[in-house]
């Protein structure tokens, strides 16, 4: 099946440095899309991205598809960017397949 | 704030109990899921549907949980028998089919 790895596992920022994470997949992607969650919260959708570049506020995604990857760079970080960032794909079907998430704590 | 709405937020169980939870997904998406999320941050798909019908299922998901998305009603989750495994979080997320996937806040089971 599908794998997902997400790099690094955990990342440790100050207040406005830029973040870079890394998302990784071993087969075709048709839809990819990054999300962010909180200790204890929901899953929030940040960007849909299954190719290209793709802006919002402070994110940026870059989703290289024939070589399987994809980036979220987030600048200017702040405290409440801190929590995990997930990964998912998919392929042709609906079902998602999330990546291993990369931890992000932001020190003020 | 979502637009995909589960309900309870907390649920508390003891082993061997029913455990049902409810999502109503996002006006206009036919297609809809539950996913599982452990405290590892690992997530599990358990089924999904479409326009009522379920496309896919794991196995686990045959046996102990029972899911339904009937027109005009909310979806359910429910699980037949709760096991301690079966603490985790439960998402539900839904989509228009062909493109981005809009997640609940979802439902923290806690089986004791």
């Amino acid at each position: 099946g599908q794998q997902v790895q997400q790099s690094p596992a955990s990342l440790v920022l100050q207040e406005g440095e830029n973040a870079e994470l890394q998302c990784n997949f071993s087969s075709t992607a048709t839809r990819l899309q990054w999300f962010y969650q909180r200790p204890g919260g929901s899953l929030v959708s940040l960007l849909y991205n299954p190719s290209g570049t793709k802006h919002t506020g402070r994110l940026t995604s870059t989703t290289v598809t024939k070589e399987r990857r994809s980036s979220l760079h987030i600048s200017s970080s702040q405290t409440t960017d801190s929590g995990t960032y997930f990964c998912a794909i998919s392929n042709m079907g609906y079902k998602l397949t999330f990546g291993t998430g990369t931890s992000l704590l932001v020190d003020p | 704030n979502s637009k995909v709405i589960q309900t309870p937020r907390y649920l508390v169980k003891g082993q061997g109990q029913k455990a049902k939870m409810r999502c109503i997904p996002e006006k206009g998406h036919p297609v809809v899921f539950w996913y599982q999320q452990n405290k590892n941050n690992e997530f599990k798909f358990l089924i999904n549907f479409q326009n009522q019908e379920v496309l896919q299922q794991i196995d686990m998901t045959e046996k102990r949980f029972s899911a339904e998305c009937p027109s005009n009603s909310p979806c359910s989750l429910e699980i037949q028998s709760s096991e301690a495994g079966d603490s985790a979080l439960y998402l539900c997320a839904s989509s228009p089919g062909v493109s981005d996937y809009t997640f609940g806040s979802g439902t923290r089971l806690l089986v004791i």
